[in-house]
């Protein structure tokens, strides 16, 4: 069974662009959740999707969305980025609820602001 | 604020227990508590989960309080391939949202 797929895994961008992540889950897995990861701040939770329906939303400016197709697959959207939007986002699955049972975590995107 | 707090890092002998503390003071009585570790350039990893009682899986045993408001997680012989970062991780169903530690960073020497 194919992990969690993230898309592209290293993309650089300059301040006020805007950038599109990808994440397929695990076949079969219909929640995805949203991370992001820096050295200062550590995992943020962004957003999690259940049947194409946000359940959750972290603590992250409206310049931050989400969406999930009824394939379960699922894109994240930064608009007019900022030199501190630079992380490693991660994406999960799992097969209902994160909440009890495991996440299946990508290898993440590596974004990088000039 | 729900928060989850975690030591910055801790050091063990190989095949030695390990016992990995996590405080989750804000955590309520139906929100499960997870751990993860991640490796460099990789994304974390599950490692087990649990509500109230001590679980076990073939990778380590976890220690929940009484009170639920902190958790251990026990490597029962460290080897060198558990040096990782170490996350437990809850949802604090006041927030709405899942909340992970700084996590641990293990070092095992030989």
């Amino acid at each position: 069974k194919a992990g969690v797929t993230q898309t592209p895994r290293y993309l650089i961008k300059t301040r006020g662009q805007q950038v599109t992540l990808s994440c397929s889950p695990i076949s079969g897995h219909r929640s995805v959740s949203w991370y992001q990861q820096t050295p200062g701040q550590g995992l943020q939770f962004l957003f999690e999707y259940f049947s194409e329906t946000q359940r959750n939303k972290g603590n992250f400016p409206g310049r931050f969305s989400g969406r999930q197709f009824s394939n379960s697959r699922s894109e994240m959207n930064v608009s007019t980025l900022e030199l501190g939007d630079s992380a490693l986002y991660l994406c999960a699955s799992s097969q209902r609820d994160a909440t009890n049972e495991k996440l299946f975590f990508g290898s993440g995107t590596q974004l990088s602001v000039l | 604020d729900a928060k989850t707090t975690q030591p910055n890092s801790m050091e063990s002998n190989e095949e030695e227990p390990v016992h990995l503390p996590c405080n989750h003071s804000t955590i309520s009585g139906t929100d499960y508590i997870h751990w993860y570790r991640q490796l460099p350039s990789q994304g974390p990893e599950y490692v087990i989960h649990g509500l109230t009682s001590n679980v076990n899986n073939r990778m380590a045993s976890l220690a929940i309080a009484e009170d639920r408001k902190s958790s251990t997680l026990i490597l029962h012989r460290a080897t060198l391939r558990d040096a990782a970062v170490y996350y437990c991780s809850g949802r604090y169903s006041s927030a709405s949202k899942i909340i992970f530690g700084s996590g641990t960073r293990l070092s095992i020497r030989p």
